[in-house]
């Protein structure tokens, strides 16, 4: 199985600041990689899909990179409804598999 | 509008039964493939499984292996997860999502808003 790992797992920002979270995959995943958004009690959202592409009606001020085993989500400007939690996920290969997470709070 | 509606979930004594269903609307059901996807209580996301848009090809995680079975009826709009022999460790929100998967990208786009499994005594 390929493992996600996410780091950090939490981070506090304000509103305004630019986020990155990373991740990386155990072994070489192309560009299957998907981040989705979610907040307490709601199910997850899509919001980049095969690393960098943004999925409709997601703002501009989230985007994504990278290949291979190491990607990254930014977040420019983060904006009140940014805190959430958000998760990694590789579609290259099954079982399919999430990172743990990683929560945005406010400071 | 997309629309999943899961339900079905509860609490259920541990060895139990519980069958799963969601109810698509809004989208042609029989031309995507659909997943369910858990999440135990303050954890993380679980993918547990895939099945194609007309039934022929099946695919689990490894921990529900012989135990949850996903089926779908096309013309009722509907996916299902049979699950069986359900231990303390399968208790989670379930979601059903559904996938797309095309040449290139392979996503999630579309999620219900979850029911909760409770395996207990």
């Amino acid at each position: 199985d390929i493992q996600m790992t996410q780091s950090p797992s939490s981070l506090s920002a304000s509103v305004g600041d630019r986020v990155t979270i990373t991740c990386r995959a155990s072994q070489t995943i192309s560009s299957y990689l998907n981040w989705y958004q979610q907040k307490p009690g709601k199910a997850p959202k899509l919001l980049i899909y095969t690393a960098s592409s943004l999925q409709s009606g997601v703002p501009s001020r989230f985007s994504g990179s990278g290949s291979g085993t190491d990607f990254t989500l930014t977040i420019n400007s983060l904006q009140p409804e940014d805190f959430a939690t958000y998760y990694c996920q590789q579609s290259y290969s099954s079982p399919l598999t999430f990172g743990q997470g990683t929560n945005v709070e406010i400071k | 509008e997309v629309q999943l509606v899961e339900s079905g979930g509860g609490l259920v004594q541990p060895g139990g039964s519980l069958r799963l269903s969601c109810a698509a609307s809004g989208f042609s059901f029989s031309s995507y493939w659909m997943s369910w996807v858990r999440q135990a209580p303050g954890k993380g996301l679980e993918w547990v499984a895939n099945i194609k848009e007309d039934g022929s090809e099946k695919y689990y995680v490894d921990s529900v292996k012989a135990r949850f079975t996903i089926s779908r009826d096309n013309p009722k709009n509907s996916l299902y997860l049979q699950m069986n022999s359900l231990r303390a460790e399968d208790t989670a929100v379930y979601y059903c999502a559904r996938r797309q998967w095309l040449v290139g990208k392979d996503l999630m786009d579309y999620w219900g808003q979850g029911t909760l499994v409770t395996v207990s005594s």
